[in-house]
């Protein structure tokens, strides 16, 4: 079965500042997507970016990047220029692409706090 | 378009007691998800749907826990009888078909105290 880590329970960044989230996962599946959701404290989850493991070029929205190395089953998530609108819990995601198994797993979570 | 709907949005109840959540897809969308959101952790699949089949059910507590979708749009999740256990914040989500490039849409969750 799949697993995601989310090792960093809480990070905090300054406005207008970079941070980086991180995220491990474990599967045995060569070909996968992989998520980054946003949920504020309405509870509202968001998508912020998704990755096609068989892509190797890391991909981009706007103030939101991914950086993505498969061999080490890593997948990380930098906010550059962060704003306070950026403070939520952010959960990294799994999903196969094997018909009938599209469930999302998601790792612990990390919640981020954007100081002005 | 109107995103995923869900209510109640708070319930408390007494264990022993049931409890029953509904969700409204996103209009046209063949594909319904139920999460269980623990505090402090992410989002677990209790049950999916296509259409108004399940297509997996394999973490859902089918001793207390039911779901159905009989016409393909609304769901009804339903919990009977509650445990303290159970408290969590109850995710529905929607996506087009079910394919794997499909993004799933959240609703705003119900979230569930049982004293």
């Amino acid at each position: 079965a799949q697993t995601v880590t989310q090792s960093q329970p809480e990070m905090s960044v300054q406005e207008a500042e970079t941070v980086t989230l991180s995220c491990t996962y474990d599967t045995s599946e060569s070909d996968y997507y992989l998520f980054w959701y946003k949920q504020p404290p309405s509870r509202q989850m968001i998508l912020v970016i998704r990755q096609e493991a068989y892509k190797q070029q890391n991909a981009t929205e706007n103030r939101f990047s991914v950086n993505f190395q498969k061999a080490a089953k890593s997948f990380s998530l930098k906010i550059s220029d962060s704003q306070l609108g950026d403070a939520a819990m952010y959960f990294c995601a799994y999903r196969s692409t094997f018909q009938g198994a599209q469930k999302l797993v998601f790792g612990q979570g990390t919640r981020l706090t954007i100081n002005p | 378009e109107a995103g995923v709907a869900q209510s109640p949005r708070y319930k408390i109840i007494e264990k022993r007691q049931s409890v029953a959540f509904w969700c409204n897809p996103i209009s046209g969308h063949a594909t319904l998800y139920w999460y269980q959101q623990i505090l402090g952790q992410g989002p677990k699949l209790l049950i999916q749907f296509q259409n108004n089949g399940v297509v997996d059910d394999s973490q859902l507590p089918k001793d207390r826990f039911s779901a159905e979708r009989l016409k393909g749009v609304d769901s009804t999740l339903k919990i009977q009888p509650a445990k303290l256990e159970d408290s969590a914040v109850y995710l529905c989500a929607s996506s087009p078909s079910g394919r794997s490039t499909d993004t799933q849409y959240f609703g705003p969750g119900t979230r569930l105290t049982v004293l």
